[in-house]
């Protein structure tokens, strides 16, 4: 079975506070995501990277970055955290871009709160 | 940008009852997906219907997909109490690179015994 862990359930940090999100999966995969979802506006995606140093924008890219060293490693990065980036944070990956594989698999999730 | 569009909003059923939900979306579709999310966890995968398939099954799931509509509905048959979770509908919109999905907000059922 895939498995994506992330690195805290819950989170609470103080405002401008640097926080760090960790997201491993152990299949392998080439993509990994990172969506915000909040209520009634479903989720969202943040960053996203096909291959190891690589990574593009989702809708929402302001006020994060993403770090990712390894394959099996994706890291989202609050430079200087807000009030408004109290969300729940959701990682996922998939294994490629082939159409028939494009299921994705995702993490629990941490509850970040921004005080 | 968000492309799936889930209706309704939030259904409640009691159990051994059936659940629709509908999804509509906006741009041509390779595929696309419903996930089951339960409260506080992450997205779990169900079922994966392509563009040039009508109707799919998976045990107690039946989708189906109208590509000339720009829909899709969800049915869960003979509904259990733990059937009560967020259901999203996500397509992967040919116009960005391919690789990210784009998620509805979601259903919210609620299966009562």
């Amino acid at each position: 079975d895939v498995k994506v862990t992330q690195s805290s359930r819950y989170l609470v940090k103080r405002t401008g506070e640097k926080v760090f999100l960790e997201c491993v999966q152990d299949m392998d995969h080439e993509n990994m995501f990172w969506y915000r979802q909040d209520p009634g506006l479903g989720l969202r995606l943040i960053y996203f990277s096909y291959d190891v140093k690589m990574k593009e924008k989702g809708d929402i890219p302001e006020g994060y970055s993403v770090s990712r060293e390894k394959k099996e490693r994706f890291s989202l990065i609050l430079e200087s955290a807000s009030t408004n980036q109290t969300s729940m944070y959701l990682c996922a990956s998939s294994p490629d871009r082939s159409v028939s594989t494009d299921t994705q698999y995702f993490g629990p999730g941490t509850r970040l709160t921004v005080l | 940008s968000q492309q799936g569009e889930e209706d309704p909003q939030a259904l409640s059923i009691q159990e051994g009852e059936n659940a629709t939900m509908n999804c509509s979306y906006k741009t041509s579709i390779n595929n696309l997906q419903w996930y089951r999310q339960n409260s506080g966890r992450g997205l779990v995968h169900l079922i994966l219907i392509r563009s040039n398939e009508r109707e799919k099954h998976s045990g107690r799931l039946r989708v189906t997909l109208d590509t000339s509509k720009k829909s899709s509905s969800l049915l869960i048959t003979a509904s259990r109490a733990a059937d009560t979770a967020s259901y999203f509908c996500a397509t992967d919109a040919s116009s960005n690179s391919g690789y990210a999905l784009n998620f509805g907000k979601g259903t919210s059922l609620l299966v009562t015994p």
